[in-house]
């Protein structure tokens, strides 16, 4: 049963141009989201996080957006740049709640920024 | 800093053989952990070491597979008689500390093929 969910497998923008990219989950018990980018034949690269005490992380052209009413987050990239092109995986813990370290992914949504 | 380095980073072996995989994690990063990325799927996290002893090893699919870290340094995951199904990606991270701001730090993977 998956607890984090990326619903749209990919995602073309603009250069120039704002990404969105979301992600749901469903266990209450998260209390700390991740974004990872990965590249071809690379390991997933931390970008940004968000504690469930916040609403909103900023870092440079990323932003990270969490709505817990609505077990929602999201990633934002402004402006969106060819290099950013890569496979985005969204992330959670229950670590505070539970004790455990384990990450919960989603299934990852390939954005392509066009020049 | 080298980072977290995998070997191999490709394996094809047939089914009921057995297969190996080493990580070495950054130098002086207590904290190891393996996860599996299956075709088109999350990654799904398999163990958590915290140096030679396991944390949490409530993703172990089943007795075919066996982590060991001895020494707290590098670690093998081996899959003893391998099935279709183990068929993925094997990502290991690691991270200095247990916490949440700590965080991961991926290899490139592992490509294990079982045919």
């Amino acid at each position: 049963d998956q607890q984090v969910k990326q619903n749209s497998p990919s995602l073309s923008v603009q250069e120039g141009r704002i990404s969105i990219l979301n992600c749901d989950y469903t266990n209450s018990m998260f209390d700390y989201f991740l974004w990872y980018k990965k590249y071809p034949a690379e390991g997933p690269t931390f970008l940004i996080s968000i504690s469930s005490i916040k609403d909103k992380n900023e870092d440079g052209r990323f932003t990270v957006f969490l709505n817990k009413s609505a077990k929602h987050l999201s990633l934002h990239i402004v402006p969106s740049q060819p290099g950013d092109s890569a496979v985005y995986f969204c992330a959670a813990s229950a670590r505070v709640a539970t004790g455990a370290n384990n990450l919960f992914f989603g299934t990852g949504t390939r954005l392509t920024v066009i020049p | 800093e080298a980072g977290v380095t995998q070997f191999p980073s490709h394996s094809v072996i047939e089914k009921g053989q057995t297969v190996t995989l080493r990580c070495d994690p950054i130098s002086g990063h207590d904290n190891l952990y393996w996860y599996r990325r299956v075709m088109g799927k999350e990654i799904k996290f398999l163990l958590h070491f915290v140096k030679e002893s396991k944390q949490d090893e409530s993703g172990m699919p089943n007795n075919r597979f066996l982590a060991e870290r001895t020494g707290g340094t590098y670690s093998t995951l081996k899959v003893q008689p391998a099935e279709l199904e183990d068929s993925g990606v094997y990502f290991c991270a690691s991270s200095q500390a247990t916490g949440l701001t700590s965080p991961l730090h991926f290899g490139n993977g592992t490509r294990l093929t079982v045919t």
